[in-house]
């Protein structure tokens, strides 16, 4: 069975672009979570989805975004890019919500912001 | 709010066995105990859940005493390749942001 895939691998981008984040969660999966990892604050929760609809979000501004579609593939969004959103984004995928059955992340998309 | 508290380094060498504790004094009835590890520039990787009592699977155990405000995960015959970080997890699946939150984790070395 495939593992949760991310794309792109690695990315940059400018100060006030925007940005959007794919993921693929294992077959099957419904739920899916986002979280933003820096070597500051360690991995910070994003967003769960779960069913296409959105059951968690963390303390974030409201500039991340996310989405789930009808197929479990979740995409994430951030507008107006700041230099403080350099991190590593990772994806974790479960089969019921909130990683009761552990969670299973993606190898994650490491965003760079000029 | 089932914050988790581990050390933040540890240091052992390989053939020893090592165990890590994590401190989660307001864990909830419904909440489980997961343990991931992490490499560098990688996503963190599921290790072992619990409930209550002992797990053991292929790689690790992990003790949960019965008041379940701490757990310990052991991980046997250690080798260099267990070098990582090993982050406790406390959640349910009845939603919220806080059952989600990883803590800072313990950066486990192991010497040859």
């Amino acid at each position: 069975k495939a593992g949760v895939t991310q794309t792109p691998r690695y990315l940059i981008k400018t100060r006030g672009q925007q940005v959007t984040l794919s993921c693929s969660p294992i077959s099957g999966h419904r739920s899916v979570s986002w979280y933003q990892q820096t070597p500051g604050q360690g991995l910070q929760f994003l967003f769960e989805y779960f069913s296409e609809t959105q059951r968690n979000k963390g303390n974030f501004p409201g500039r991340f975004s996310g989405r789930q579609f009808s197929n479990s593939r979740s995409e994430m969004n951030v507008s107006t890019l700041e230099l403080g959103d350099s991190a590593l984004y990772l994806c974790a995928s479960s089969l019921v919500p909130s990683g009761g059955a552990g969670q299973f992340f993606g190898p994650g998309t490491r965003l760079t912001v000029l | 709010l089932a914050k988790t508290t581990q050390p933040i380094s540890m240091d052992s060498y390989e053939g020893q066995e090592v165990n890590i504790t994590c401190s989660h004094n307001n864990i909830a009835t419904n909440d489980y105990i997961t343990w991931y590890q992490q490499f560098p520039s990688q996503g963190p990787r599921f290790i072992i859940q619990g409930y209550k009592t002992k797990v053991t699977n292929e790689v690790a155990s992990l003790f949960i005493p019965a008041d379940r405000k701490s757990s310990t995960l052991s991980l046997p015959r250690v080798s260099l390749s267990d070098t990582a970080v090993y982050y406790c997890l406390v959640g349910d699946s009845g939603g919220g942001a806080d059952g989600l939150t990883f803590g800072k984790g313990t950066h486990l070395i192991i010497q040859p």
